[in-house]
């Protein structure tokens, strides 16, 4: 069973607009942690976010945000005020504690448009 | 600031030829990560080590076998390449820590191999 969907093959966005990019999560371990990567075009994961599945505030980090609803096991990545520069393949991750193992989705590729 | 390194970063290999994938964390994580992707997908998870000593098969290890040689080194090895297995590889590490900041899976460069 997959355990991290990512429903959104690809996205478009205006400069300047917020998107948001949907995550949902499958799990059983009550413990457990979501991450969102970035990967531009030349290749390297970039590390955007991080939620914790105990923390009770929802994550930013500058212009990015994670909205965060447990009950629903949704971990969506809010960007605001998008830039050229945020036009990149972006993935949702999950790392279950109590396994150990950490898995992605299979991405979302975000095109900001001038 | 290594962080983590992998070599190579570019192999091409004949089909049935066998070569191994060299990861080093200087980071003192517990948790290293092996993973694979295609183009244009996202990352599946071949094997992972959740601390030094263990090690176990993530989604597709079939073809691969691993070795968490100690707590810095994690190396990926293919016996008999197949062109299915032509991928960038990608090994990570991690630390968590209980809370809010300090988690992050730290990633290699990517290695790319080609079967053919």
């Amino acid at each position: 069973a997959q355990k991290i969907t990512q429903t959104q093959p690809g996205m478009f966005v205006q400069e300047k607009e917020a998107v948001t990019l949907d995550c949902t999560y499958d799990t059983s371990d009550p413990s457990y942690g979501l991450f969102w990567y970035k990967q531009p075009s030349s290749g390297e994961m970039i590390f955007l976010i991080y939620q914790g599945s105990y923390d009770q505030q929802n994550a930013t980090e500058g212009r990015y945000s994670l909205n965060f609803q447990k009950a629903r096991k949704s971990a969506n990545l809010v960007i605001s005020a998008s830039q050229l520069g945020d036009s990149a393949m972006y993935f949702c991750a999950m790392r279950e504690t109590n396994a150990g193992k950490s898995t992605f989705g299979d991405g979302t590729t975000l095109t900001v448009k001038p | 600031n290594a962080g983590v390194t992998q070599t190579p970063k570019f192999q091409v290999l004949k089909t049935g030829q066998s070569m191994t994938l060299q990861c080093a964390q200087d980071m003192n994580h517990n948790s290293m990560y092996w993973y694979r992707q295609d183009p244009g997908m996202g990352l599946r998870l071949i094997y992972y080590s959740a601390s030094e000593g263990t090690t176990d098969k993530g989604e597709v290890p079939n073809g691969y076998n691993v070795s968490r040689l100690n707590k810095r080194e994690f190396s990926l090895r293919l016996e008999s390449a197949a062109p299915s297995q032509t991928s960038v590889y990608f090994c990570a590490s991690l630390q968590a820590r209980q809370g809010h900041s300090g988690n992050t899976i730290y990633f290699g460069e990517g290695s790319w191999l080609t079967v053919v």
